[in-house]
C-alpha cells in the first residue's frame, strides 16, 4: 500500500518563508506533485517532481528525494492568499495506468 | 473557456434515492478520474477511466458506478444513496498522467 504522511496544520506570519513537509512509502513511484485548495474550492496543481533536487516557480519551490521518500514544498514572502491546504500527492504506476494517492493536507494559516 | 464541469454543484439528496453526478471536460484528455474528498481523509479515488470505453475500480468504489461513453463524458452515479455517501465529491482529467486538473466539485448531503 501507500503511506503519506504530512503536518495537518501550519501557521506562518505575513512575508516570512515556510516549508511544508511530506513523506512517503510507495511502489511504483512516478513522481510528486503538490496542490493548493482553498477552502470550498477545487485543488489546483502548484508544483511536480520527479528527480531528484530542486523546483522553483516564482514563490513556490518543491523538493524531492527519491532515496529517503521525502518532499517539501517551501513558499516565500507569504501572503495572505497563501492561506489555504496544501496536498501532496504521490504518483504511482500500477496495472491500471497512472494515479495519484493524496495526504491528507496541510491547513496553512497566514497571519499578520 | 476549456476546462472541467461537473453538475449540480450541490444536492441534497433522500437514502436510497438513485443519483448521478456529471462531468464534461473539453481537453480532450484521455484519463479520468472521481474522488470524494471527506474531513480527515483527504482525497480518496473512487473510479478512474484510461481511456474511453474503459473504466477502473479506485480505493472506495463500493456503491458507485461509472461508464465512459466518449472522451468528454464520465458521469458517477449513486445507485441507492446512503448517509455516508455525504462527501465533496471531484472530477479531475489528465492527459498521458501528467497534471490532474479538477471540476469546482458537487457538495451532496445523503438524509
Amino acid at each position: 500500500g501507500q503511506n503519506i504522511d504530512q503536518p495537518t496544520e501550519m501557521t506562518a506570519t505575513e512575508g516570512a518563508i515556510v516549508q511544508i513537509n511530506c513523506t512517503y512509502q510507495t511502489s511504483g513511484f512516478n513522481g510528486l506533485f503538490w496542490y493548493q485548495q482553498h477552502a470550498g474550492e477545487a485543488p489546483t496543481f502548484l508544483s511536480y517532481n520527479v528527480l531528484d533536487g530542486l523546483e522553483e516557480k516564482g514563490r513556490f519551490s518543491s523538493f524531492l528525494s527519491r532515496s529517503k521518500g521525502y518532499s517539501y514544498l517551501l513558499l516565500k514572502e507569504l501572503q495572505m492568499k497563501d492561506s489555504a491546504s496544501y496536498l501532496c500527492a504521490v504518483s504511482r504506476i500500477t496495472g491500471g495506468g497512472n494515479k495519484l494517492t493524496f495526504g491528507t493536507g496541510t491547513q496553512l494559516k497566514v497571519e499578520l | 473557456i476549456a476546462g472541467i464541469t461537473q453538475a449540480p454543484t450541490s444536492q441534497i439528496l433522500a437514502a436510497g434515492r438513485r443519483m448521478t453526478l456529471r462531468c464534461t471536460q473539453d481537453m480532450r484528455h484521455n484519463a479520468m478520474y472521481w474522488y470524494r474528498q471527506d474531513l480527515g481523509l483527504g482525497l480518496r479515488l473512487i473510479h478512474y477511466s484510461n481511456t474511453a470505453g474503459t473504466t477502473g475500480k479506485g480505493e472506495v468504489p463500493d456503491g458507485y458506478s461509472v461508464s465512459r461513453a466518449n472522451t468528454d463524458d464520465f458521469p458517477l452515479t449513486l445507485a441507492s444513496a446512503v448517509p455516508s455517501q455525504t462527501s465533496v465529491y471531484f472530477c479531475a482529467s489528465t492527459s498521458n498522467g501528467g497534471i490532474q486538473y479538477f471540476g469546482a466539485g458537487t457538495r451532496l448531503s445523503v438524509l
